[in-house]
């Protein structure tokens, strides 16, 4: 079953705007975790939260969570045409990871 | 390098047949998953393994079968059973185990298409 949903499902920016994404989820986690995944291809680590942080930064990436609102954000600046990717964010609880539908990003130039 | 291989990239299968998909592993991690997605869909978790000689099943087991006899490679297989199989198979593995699932390492998948 899938546990977060992502919001928006789909977001078009210009380059060197910031996007940001949100999920949320149903219950309790140790850890939520943020991946990347480029049209075709295996999905890529971005970050890992766990349930006792608030906020955590990597690069361009920060990402916030409320486990009262059981909800979580991704915000990348300054983004790029790199950037150009589905996101999708992945709560563990227990043994397994699952994951949203994810947020499909498009950067134009 | 390290890294998780997943062969075949593409597949075509007729209806009917069993088919394998390959999964290898040379990061030395103890779990592996199976995940399925379909298009514009998240993941879904079919099987997983947490240990050498054991696996379990996921969400979405029926029609699937797996095998974990060594640490490095997981295959499944895609039976006739499974009434709808086109879709896009991913293969991932952990160092985490039970109750500490850490960040997963994913292969490049595999294209499955039942003509």
């Amino acid at each position: 079953s899938q546990q977060g949903e992502e919001d928006p499902q789909a977001l078009s920016i210009q380059e060197g705007e910031n996007a940001t994404m949100n999920c949320s989820y149903k219950t309790s986690i140790n850890n939520l975790q943020w991946y990347r995944q480029n049209s075709g291809r295996g999905l890529v680590h971005l970050i890992l939260i766990r349930s006792n942080e608030r906020e955590k930064h990597s690069g361009r990436l920060r990402v916030t969570l409320d486990t009262s609102k059981k909800s979580s954000s991704l915000l990348i600046t300054a983004s790029r045409a790199a950037d150009t990717a589905s996101y999708f964010c992945a709560t563990t609880n227990d043994y397994k990871l699952s994951f949203g539908a994810g947020t499909t990003v498009t950067v134009r130039a | 390098d390290g890294g998780i291989t997943q062969s075949p990239k593409y597949l075509f299968r007729k209806e009917g047949q069993n088919v394998t998909l390959s999964c290898e592993q040379n990061l030395n991690h103890d779990a592996m998953y199976w995940y399925r997605q379909d298009p514009g869909q998240g993941l879904r978790l079919i099987y997983y393994s947490q240990i050498v000689n054991d696996f379990q099943k996921g969400d979405i087991a029926e029609g699937y079968s797996v095998s974990r006899e060594k640490k490095e490679s997981f295959p499944l297989t895609v039976t006739s059973a499974q009434k709808n199989p086109t879709a896009f198979y991913l293969c991932a593995s952990s160092k985490g185990t039970s109750g500490n699932t850490g960040e997963l390492f994913f292969g490049e998948g595999s294209r499955l298409t039942v003509l």
